[in-house]
């Protein structure tokens, strides 16, 4: 069955300090990677994705990940995290094809301090 | 593009009373997903469509809650009747089939609370 654990439920860092959340996946087929960011009160917004090539993916407002086959991983990084990263972090996985559903992590909240 | 719209964006009600949530996913999107996101158990998908069609709906509670598609651009979770249990934020979102790592886009969601 497909699942996706992320192991921290909440993580407070300092504002420039440096990032990661991790995301580990159980999924049978190549799997398709996400990570989505949700701001209170708001959907879900797409940070990055990953299907094929490079393992390293750039996203939107600084954040990258790394697909790590053989540990099962997708962590989210950040070099330098910016008050406004607060928010909570989904990871998702599945078969890309966009007729089937997403699963996803239960999130890891993100607070930041100065 | 307006994006995926849902509604009510609040809906307080009572215990026993009918409810409603609507959505419209994105002109041209044939793929449409309800989820539910309660703090203890995360985001959950309940049912999705494709084509209009009813897919896989096992992630729905209870048949309390039934969801319909009529057309491409409209889709309705309705929940009858409600319980105190069924409070949570109900997500919409709809994506386009056939690509290759295609994303969902989501609806801002509708916040529920039964009394």
């Amino acid at each position: 069955a497909q699942s996706v654990t992320q192991p921290d439920i909440h993580i407070t860092v300092s504002e420039g300090a440096s990032l990661e959340l991790r995301c580990n996946y159980s999924y049978g087929a190549t799997p398709y990677l996400f990570w989505y960011v949700q701001s209170p009160g708001q959907g879900l917004q797409l940070l990055l994705k990953y299907f094929s090539g490079d393992t390293l993916v750039q996203g939107i407002k600084g954040f990258e990940a790394e697909f790590k086959r053989s540990q099962s991983s997708f962590n989210l990084r950040k070099p330098s995290v910016h008050w406004s990263d607060a928010a909570e972090y989904f990871c998702a996985v599945g078969a890309g094809s966009g007729n089937t559903p997403l699963v996803f992590g239960k999130g890891t909240r993100l607070s930041v301090i100065a | 593009d307006a994006g995926v719209i849902q509604s009510p964006r609040h809906e307080v009600t009572e215990m026993g009373q009918e409810v409603t949530l609507r959505c419209k996913p994105i002109s041209g999107h044939n793929s449409l997903f309800w989820y539910r996101q309660t703090m203890m158990r995360g985001l959950e998908l309940l049912i999705y469509f494709n084509n209009n069609v009813p897919i896989d709906d096992s992630g729905m509670p209870e048949d309390r809650f039934s969801a319909k598609m009529p057309n491409a651009s409209f889709s309705t979770l309705k929940i009858q009747p409600s319980e105190p249990r069924d409070s949570a934020v109900y997500f919409c979102a709809s994506s386009l089939a056939g690509g290759r790592g295609e994303k969902l886009f989501f609806g801002s969601g509708t916040q529920l609370s039964v009394l």
